[in-house]
């Protein structure tokens, strides 16, 4: 059991570039969320899907899409980056109250 | 709606020495109260967790206590050790069927030999 995996680790892009982030999860847990943890704001959710083929706003979404195609799967687009979404990014899975996290992905934009 | 409010950090103490961090939240209904526990370079680690009232979540020698009439989730310990530096977060999940959980902001502890 994997749990959950994030790629990629770490990554830099400068303004109006785009990229993708990736989860996956292999325990089958229908719900999955994005957030970003910024310096003494704690975890904030970016959007979070239901099950596959859903997903929904949380409280960051603006500047990032979503996409939930296959169940194990959870897809973080950004389409044109902004220093602003310089954060790290997590990624985490439940099936109830627990969650679990991924290790996180670090991005940088310039 | 929900919010979360830890004291802030970094909470600094001697190995052994006894351990308090403050969580109080807000929250319609009954919420679910959880502390996670992020060790540096990785993801968060559910730590513990209550869901009513009077219950105590423990574990590693951690505990926290769900006071719904003081609306707090206190994390204690009664002797850290170096192991135990990390940033701590108090979180709650409302009883909606969203399930997402709303964070602290995190308390980071150090404990030195």
């Amino acid at each position: 059991n994997a749990g959950v995996t994030q790629t990629p680790k770490f990554r830099v892009l400068k303004t109006g570039q785009s990229m993708t982030l990736l989860c996956a999860q292999d325990m089958n847990h229908e719900y999955m969320y994005w957030y970003r943890q910024d310096p003494g704001m704690g975890l904030r959710l970016i959007h979070y899907s239901v099950g596959e083929g859903t997903t929904a706003k949380g409280e960051v979404p603006d500047g990032y899409n979503v996409s939930r195609l296959k169940k194990q799967n959870f897809l973080l687009g950004l389409e044109s980056a902004a220093p602003s979404q310089t954060s790290v990014y997590f990624c985490a899975s439940s099936y109830s109250s627990q969650k679990y996290f991924g290790p996180g992905t670090r991005l940088l934009v310039l | 709606g929900n919010s979360v409010t830890q004291m802030e950090g970094p909470v600094t103490l001697s190995e052994e020495a006894f351990l308090t961090i403050n969580c109080t939240y807000t929250a319609t209904g009954y919420p679910s109260l959880f502390w996670y526990v992020q060790y540096p370079g990785e993801g968060l680690q559910l730590l513990l967790k209550a869901t009513k009232a009077d219950d105590k979540g423990s574990n590693k020698g951690f505990e926290a206590t769900y006071r719904k009439e003081t609306t707090s989730f206190h994390l204690e310990k009664g002797s850290v050790q170096v192991s135990d530096s990390a940033v701590y977060f108090c979180a709650l999940n409302p009883d909606t069927g969203r399930r997402a959980l709303t964070f602290g902001s995190g308390t980071r502890l150090q404990v030195q030999p």
